[in-house]
């Protein structure tokens, strides 16, 4: 069964840092890119960039650029995102998501259950 | 960037009703959209893909076309489980896949 399965929830106090990760199976995971998305509470969703974990080619969305880090370890078939200082405004459920085809960048079909990051004092 | 649109933000429907959702895009882009369903505390589940392209595994109900600006997702006899937000995303302008802002649709 082709999944992605991301890491528990966590909470957190502004200035922290935090990696999430984001573990593919059931497919070749370095042939697929992997995106990233974004949803504060009650909002919609905001997409923050993909990586193609094959050769670590990554890309941010504007608004992202600079706040957030998106890596992976082709070794364990896993993508991350990292904050190296929180803040509270980063309170949201994280996504990732894997695109229905390989190699290419198209609709995802294959979801991560999501990963809530709680940041409060 | 290219901005989405969608009309209306909510929607309140019966069992059986005829639903249609509406994304614009701000800049052409082709047959790029995606449409996809969300449930309370759920992952989205693709729905739509290439405007028009039902996913493997969706009900025949749901429906989509438009290209260019314009793109309408339809279901045809709106069932319980349809009850949901849904979502459109462009994936013409990479790296930015834009969503649009979500449309809910809930029951009369």
């Amino acid at each position: 069964e082709v999944q992605l399965v991301q890491s528990g929830a966590e909470v957190k106090k502004p200035g922290e840092s935090l990696k999430i990760s984001c573990k593919g199976s059931g497919y070749s995971f370095t042939s697929y890119w992997i995106g990233w998305v974004r949803q504060m509470p009650g909002k919609g969703l905001e997409w923050m960039g993909i990586i193609y974990p094959g050769d670590s080619d990554t890309r941010y969305s504007p608004s992202f650029q600079g706040q957030v880090t998106i890596s992976a370890d082709k070794s364990i078939s896993t993508a991350y995102l990292q904050w190296s200082s929180l803040k509270a405004s980063d309170t949201a459920m994280y996504y990732c998501a894997r695109p229905r085809e390989m190699a290419t960048l198209g609709a995802f079909d294959i979801w991560g259950q999501g990963t809530m990051v709680t940041v409060s004092s | 960037d290219i901005q989405l649109t969608q009309s209306p933000s909510f929607l309140s429907a019966s069992v059986g009703d005829r639903v249609t959702i509406t994304c614009r895009a701000s800049q052409g882009i082709s047959s790029y959209l995606a449409w996809y369903q969300q449930k309370p505390g759920k992952a989205p589940k693709l729905l739509i893909y290439a405007a028009s392209t039902l996913q493997s595994g969706v009900p025949s109900r749901f429906s989509g076309s438009g290209s260019g600006t314009e793109f309408t997702l339809t279901i045809s006899s709106l069932q319980p489980e349809d009850f949901a937000t849904y979502y459109c995303q462009q994936l013409n302008s990479y790296p930015i896949f834009t969503f649009g802002p979500g449309t809910k649709v809930d029951i009369k």
